[in-house]
């Protein structure tokens, strides 16, 4: 069974909206992360948190903003979706060893 | 991406050869962590390794801390070994942080 769960899988958005991508996850850790990867760029870190508090920012744009509603939950909050963001995001969580979720492929047209 | 380089960016291989990949970095090191990916899958650890050799099946990793270095070797290549191997650093900041280098992609031909 899958300990760190995203959802949707996939998504289609139109340029202009607004998308929220859902990660929880059922280790335990208290470290949890955005990376993104999009088709031509390696994996790119984003966002840690650690105890629900923002660690580390690495994301140019004031459009990504994380929701940490509960301590296993880490959510992504895109608004005035481009194409450029066009990618797949991994939530990942950590005690020492780092693991990632499935992804969420997300398409903006 | 800066504090972590990955060398070869590529790599083929025939089936049965033994490949060397190997991560630099150029930061203090609080630990280290091997991953596989498959062309649009997630990623899976392979190895959590801050120091010394660890061992599973056909994989080898090997970071050197004083060098600043971590490799992983993978003997007797099958093709499904076929994919992108990334390293993962975990610099001393306090807290933990992962950055991963640009990734070797890996090609087993039969």
């Amino acid at each position: 069974d899958p300990k760190i769960i995203q959802k949707p899988k996939y998504l289609v958005a139109v340029t202009g909206s607004e998308k929220i991508l859902i990660c929880e996850q059922y280790l335990g850790h208290n470290a949890m992360y955005w990376y993104r990867q999009s088709a031509k760029k390696p994996l790119e870190f984003m966002f840690s948190y650690s105890y629900q508090k923002l660690m580390d920012n690495q994301t140019a744009s004031s459009r990504f903003q994380p929701q940490s509603s509960k301590k296993n939950h880490l959510d992504l909050q895109i608004t005035a979706l481009k194409p450029d963001d066009s990618a797949t995001y991994f939530c990942a969580s950590s005690q020492n060893t780092l693991y990632f979720g499935a992804g969420t492929r997300l398409s903006v047209l | 991406g800066q504090q972590v380089q990955q060398s070869p960016a590529s790599l083929v291989l025939q089936e049965g050869e033994n490949a060397e990949l190997q991560c630099n970095f150029s930061t203090s090191l609080n630990s280290m962590q091997w991953f596989y990916q498959r062309p649009g899958g997630s990623l899976v650890s392979l190895f959590y390794n801050p120091s010394g050799t660890k061992h599973s099946g056909r994989l080898t990793s090997t970071t050197v801390i004083k060098e600043r270095r971590s490799s992983l070797h993978i003997s007797s290549s099958q093709t499904t070994d076929s994919g992108t191997y990334l390293c993962a650093l975990d610099p001393y900041t306090g807290y933990q942080n992962f950055y991963f280098g640009k990734g070797t992609s890996l090609t087993v031909i039969p």
